[in-house]
């Protein structure tokens, strides 16, 4: 089954440290796309890639980083500089905006 | 003003009810229009895909899009407790990989 995966479910980090996220898919999308949801808020833009080797910045990129070394995989690092990381995650892929986008089915991330 | 607005709810309503949902935007190039449901700890899925002005019904939903009035609604008829989740409005206008932009979504409850 065509699909985007990601994981883990659910991750804790301490203060300080690192975290990787991972997303992967299978469609053979050309776009993906991360986003951080938190209560309120709706879907904010962190990162998006259109292409392997390329990426832009959303709305609120600082704090993390990206890199998109082969078309299925769109790896999201939330770095110590991120202050305030605790929130819901989700990677997305597309063919094309009149396709839309397919969703992971999130990663919740919490400081401890 | 923020590009797209859309009333957070809670919105509750008895089972077999019409349901109305909107958003307003201001970006007057915006002319792709969706609509995206989400569960509850799950990754938003596509619902309706709407391009230009119109309307487009699919079973017991109806999305109509008014581009003069900026402003796109989605109907559910005989809404059931399984409609019950969070509705996300999101938009673009451009028919390549731009990223969409989002409402903060709509939680919707139907009560049996």
């Amino acid at each position: 089954d065509g699909g985007i995966t990601q994981s883990p479910k659910y991750l804790f980090r301490k203060e300080g440290q690192n975290v990787t996220l991972s997303c992967e898919q299978n469609l053979n999308h050309d776009a993906m796309y991360w986003y951080r949801q938190d209560p309120g808020q709706g879907l904010r833009l962190i990162y998006y890639s259109q292409i392997v080797n390329d990426f832009q910045k959303g709305d609120i990129a600082e704090g993390y980083s990206v890199s998109r070394e082969k078309k299925e995989s769109f790896p999201l690092t939330v770095t110590s500089a991120q202050k305030n990381p605790t929130a819901f995650y989700l990677c997305a892929s597309s063919s094309g905006i009149v396709y839309g986008y397919t969703f992971g089915s999130g990663t919740r991330l919490t400081v401890v | 003003q923020k590009e797209v607005e859309q009333d957070p709810g809670p919105l509750s309503v008895p089972e077999g009810a019409i349901v109305s949902l909107n958003c307003t935007y201001s970006n007057s190039a915006f002319q792709y229009f969706m609509w995206y449901r989400q569960y509850s700890r799950k990754g938003p899925e596509l619902l309706m895909y709407t391009y230009s002005s119109g309307n487009k019904e699919d079973g017991r939903f109806t999305a109509q899009v008014d581009k003069s009035s900026k402003y796109i609604s989605l109907f559910i008829r005989d809404s059931q407790p399984s409609d019950s989740a969070t509705y996300l409005c999101a938009m673009s206008g451009n028919s390549g990989n731009t990223p969409l932009v989002f409402g903060k979504g709509t939680r919707l409850s139907v009560i049996a």
